[in-house]
């Protein structure tokens, strides 16, 4: 069965830092991958996804990610932290056929100080 | 734009009550799902359909059915309410061509 991990709960950065939000998945066939963000008391806005072809994905606000086969993982990055990224954000993967069920990690809260 | 409109914002209910949650989309897609969000959970499945009259159990069905009698419409139905299914709601459905999954804004129940 296809399963999600997020390590850390919570991650704190300072503005203008690097941001690493680190996700590793199992799954059985080769997987569709997403990471989605979520604003207090907003829905799931999608940040960027991974489905075949180039492993590095770029994603909205400046955010990317890059599928690693060997190391079952799908870690987000943004360069330089703005304290608008402070969010929950969301791993999330789907076993290959595309419009299954989404399986979702449990969350990173990203907290941005000045 | 596709629209996934989930019906009520906030939602209180008694211990007991039957509890309906409506979904709706409006870009024919075929599939669509109903999720539970806590603290430190994350996002659960609690059951999904590929058609219409067609349901399939996710990972926690337990105390919840669903209703898909049309295409863009997907309900969530609490038999019997307790309280700890005081929680957030999301509907999604899916694109499967682009497959863009696309999220409600959610419905927040309190169950007293």
């Amino acid at each position: 069965a296809q399963s999600v991990t997020q390590l850390g709960s919570h991650v704190s950065v300072s503005e203008g830092a690097l941001v690493l939000l680190r996700c590793n998945y199992s799954s059985s066939v080769p997987p569709y991958l997403f990471w989605y963000v979520q604003y207090p008391n907003q829905g799931l806005q999608l940040l960027l996804k991974y489905t075949t072809g180039a492993t590095l994905v770029k994603g909205i606000n400046g955010f990317e990610a890059e599928f690693k086969k060997s190391e079952t993982s799908f870690h987000l990055t943004k360069p330089s932290a703005h304290m608008s990224d402070a969010a929950e954000y969301f791993c999330a993967v789907s076993e290959g056929q595309a419009g299954t069920a989404l399986i979702f990690g449990k969350g990173t809260t990203l907290s941005v100080s000045s | 734009d596709v629209k996934v409109t989930q019906s009520s914002r906030y939602l209180v209910k008694r211990t007991g009550e039957k509890v309906f949650l409506e979904c709706v989309q409006d870009m024919d897609h075929e599939n669509m799902f109903w999720y539970r969000q806590d603290p430190g959970l994350g996002l659960r499945l609690i059951y999904f359909s590929y058609d219409v009259k067609m349901k399939e159990k996710g990972d926690i069905p337990e105390g919840y059915s669903v209703s898909r009698e049309k295409k863009e419409r997907f309900s969530l139905i609490l038999e019997s309410a307790s309280t700890n299914q005081t929680s957030m709601y999301l509907c999604a459905s899916t694109d499967v061509a682009a497959f863009t999954v696309t999220f409600g804004n959610g419905t927040r129940l309190t169950v007293t």
